[in-house]
């Protein structure tokens, strides 16, 4: 089953701050975050692993919450270079991935 | 994006036509995956392989084949292809492990009429 992701989109100027949530209503081994800029392929910024510690990515970091089933992304001073849709995906199983719908991230100068 | 080909990057197939999408990692992966993305919406694991000789059904696997042809290579088959198959498809190729690694390829861009 997909995760679910929060919000659908947000709108920010240069520096300012955003969150993305993600939610699964499975017991999760793992998640992980995406950068997907228009026409390219996803690429891979992040992995959190169940009893691991918030992870970092430049200005952009994540954490997870195991007991809750949900992780979050955290975009600081945001970056023109920044903008793009974000996804999380989900590992409940060995192996086998679930991609949240996205979110779709707007920086404007 | 390093180390993951695809080919082709564009084709367009009549409905009930058969093609084959290549994939190929040089980075020694033992995972890899396919996954259709749809107009707005995220990605669909279709089939994944763990390791060399073994293939798993994703979410979306009706319509789809699989081969593990080696540790480089996993190839995706479309028997008759359905104007619903019209997508964008990725190959991904995953180390787990303490030094974990994922990369995409480009993508081909499938359309079906």
């Amino acid at each position: 089953q997909q995760p679910v992701q929060s919000p659908q989109a947000v709108i920010l100027r240069e520096g300012e701050d955003a969150v993305i949530n993600c939610s699964s209503s499975k017991a999760l081994y793992s998640v992980h975050w995406y950068r997907q800029k228009h026409g390219e392929a996803p690429v891979f910024l992040m992995i959190l692993l169940k009893g691991g510690e918030q992870k970092g990515h430049d200005k952009i970091s994540a954490s997870f919450n195991e007991k809750k089933q949900q992780s979050s992304l955290y975009l600081t001073a945001s970056q023109l270079s920044y903008s793009g849709t974000y996804f999380c995906g989900t590992e409940s199983d060995d192996y086998k991935l679930s991609f949240g719908a996205g979110t779709t991230v707007t920086v404007r100068a | 994006n390093a180390g993951v080909t695809q080919t082709p990057k564009f084709q367009v197939l009549k409905t009930g036509q058969s093609m084959t999408l290549q994939c190929a990692q040089d980075m020694n992966h033992n995972s890899m995956y396919w996954y259709r993305q749809d107009p707005g919406m995220g990605l669909r694991l279709i089939y994944y392989s763990a390791s060399e000789g073994t293939t798993d059904k994703g979410e979306v696997p009706n319509g789809y084949n699989v081969s593990r042809l080696n540790k480089r290579e996993f190839s995706l088959r479309l028997e008759s292809a359905a104007p619903s198959q019209t997508s964008v498809y990725f190959c991904a190729s995953i180390l787990f492990g303490s030094s974990y690694e994922q990369y995409f390829g480009p993508g081909t861009r499938l359309t079906v009429t």
